[in-house]
């Protein structure tokens, strides 16, 4: 069965500081990866998505992530976070095949400090 | 591409009354997902229409659940004999299985609170 972890539950990140959110994932086969975030009490925005090729991919607002198969994981990362990024934060793994059921992780809330 | 949208946005209710929510999928999406969020928790699969047929329900949707997509454009969701562990968020996406990369798009949600 799929499922993802994502170890953090807080984290606090200085305006302009880099930021890594961590996301682990367990699946059988090669999965596709999602990061979403979402913002209080509104829906998920996709931030980013892997499927196959390059394992670094680009997002948006600044973010990208990359798919380490070995070590089963979709890291989130910004170079210099700004206070708007302040939000959840939820990884996301489905079947390359079929539909897509979605599995999320419990999410990371990001807070951002002046 | 006005995105998916959902309403109510917010519904209060008593136990045991029944309430319905609506889903608006982007106009070519052929495919519609619902999803259940509780406070502190990343959404949970609820079930999946390809078209108007509804092709997966999770273990999650009990019998008081049904959730319909009668033309294969909007869907609802019926909760019967509402439960205080009912009180979630309900999120809608869609998402269309001819591309070659089947992304899902997420509406606002529907913030059920049972009193």
């Amino acid at each position: 069965a799929q499922s993802v972890t994502q170890p953090d539950i807080h984290i606090t990140v200085s305006e302009g500081a880099s930021l890594e959110l961590r996301c682990n994932y367990s699946y059988g086969a090669t999965p596709y990866l999602f990061w979403y975030v979402q913002s209080p009490g509104q829906g998920l925005q996709l931030l980013l998505k892997y499927f196959s090729g390059d394992t670094l991919v680009q997002g948006i607002k600044g973010f990208e992530a990359e798919f380490k198969r070995s070590q089963s994981s979709f890291n989130l990362r910004k170079p210099s976070v700004h206070w708007s990024d302040a939000a959840e934060y939820f990884c996301a793994v489905g079947a390359q095949t079929g539909f897509q059921k979605l599995v999320f992780g419990t999410g990371t809330r990001l807070l951002v400090s002046p | 591409d006005t995105g998916v949208s959902q309403n109510p946005r917010h519904k209060i209710t008593k136990r045991g009354q029944n309430v319905t929510f609506r889903c608006d999928p982007i106009s070519e999406h052929n495919r519609l997902y619902w999803y259940r969020q509780t406070l502190g928790q990343g959404p949970e699969f609820l079930t999946y229409f390809q078209n108007e047929a509804q092709l997966e329900k999770s273990r999650l949707l009990s019998d008081r659940f049904s959730a319909e997509r009668p033309k294969g454009s909007f869907s609802t969701l019926e909760i019967q004999r509402t439960e205080q562990g009912d009180s979630a968020m309900y999120l809608c996406a869609s998402s269309l299985s001819s591309s070659s990369t089947d992304t899902q798009y997420f509406g606002p949600g529907t913030r059920l609170t049972v009193l």
